[in-house]
């Protein structure tokens, strides 16, 4: 059974400071890994997928990078703001069936 | 983009009666939704998956008679969580898969339980 661990569980930053989320998974036989944002009380919104073929994937700030072998995948953001405080969230996805296994979040607080 | 809405976003009610959650993608049909469970500073858990027209399967653990799920048109998916007690409290969040085989799901708002 596929199991995602993220760390770190939170992280308080400054302003504009480069920072790395980390996922990862431990059944490497995944169709996709997507990263997802979460406000609080909110849904979830979609920043990148990466299929299983790809190494990475970039989005204006966002980078997320994926390494099946060791099972890891990291979400990049650079020059950090305080809208991008949230809970960070990545999900594997083991079969086409798109059912997603999720990790347990970072919760990112950027600091003005 | 594609939209998925719930309804409601928050309910409180009395332990014991039963409450409906309603899922819609508003524009695009989805042949499978899938409901998740989340509890404060935890990561989403699935519950179920629900296949249009067929029976919904569920996760390990989650009984089936206290969470009715429907699935009754490509566009809506309602879960119903019978005799509610206050351990049910949580945040509800249902997702689409569009027809066709796109990669990714498309998450509702949530709607937040209350139990009382």
């Amino acid at each position: 059974k596929q199991e995602v661990t993220q760390i770190p569980a939170a992280l308080s930053v400054p302003e504009g400071e480069n920072l790395v989320l980390n996922c990862s998974f431990t059944d490497s036989a995944i169709y996709n890994l997507q990263w997802f944002r979460q406000d609080p009380g909110k849904g979830l919104t979609s920043l990148l997928l990466i299929q299983s073929s790809q190494r990475e994937q970039t989005s204006g700030r966002l980078n997320a990078s994926l390494d099946k072998s060791s099972g890891r995948s990291t979400l990049y953001i650079a020059a950090s703001q305080p809208g991008d405080s949230a809970t960070y969230l990545c999900a594997a996805s083991n079969n086409a069936g798109n059912m997603l296994t999720f990790g347990g979040g970072t919760r990112l607080m950027v600091k003005p | 983009g594609a939209v998925v809405s719930q309804h409601p976003s928050r309910v409180i009610c009395k332990s014991g009666t039963s409450v409906k959650i309603e899922c819609r993608s508003l524009d695009f049909q989805a042949t499978t939704m899938f409901w998740y469970r989340q509890f404060p500073k935890q990561s989403l858990m699935l519950m179920a998956t629900s296949n249009e027209g067929s029976k919904a399967t569920y996760e390990q653990g989650v009984e089936k008679d206290k969470f009715l799920i429907n699935h009754a048109s490509l566009t809506l998916s309602t879960l119903t969580v019978t005799s509610a007690h206050p351990e049910d409290s949580s945040f509800y969040i249902c997702s689409a898969d569009p027809a066709g085989g796109q990669e990714t799901q498309y998450f509702g708002p949530g709607t937040r339980l209350l139990v009382l």
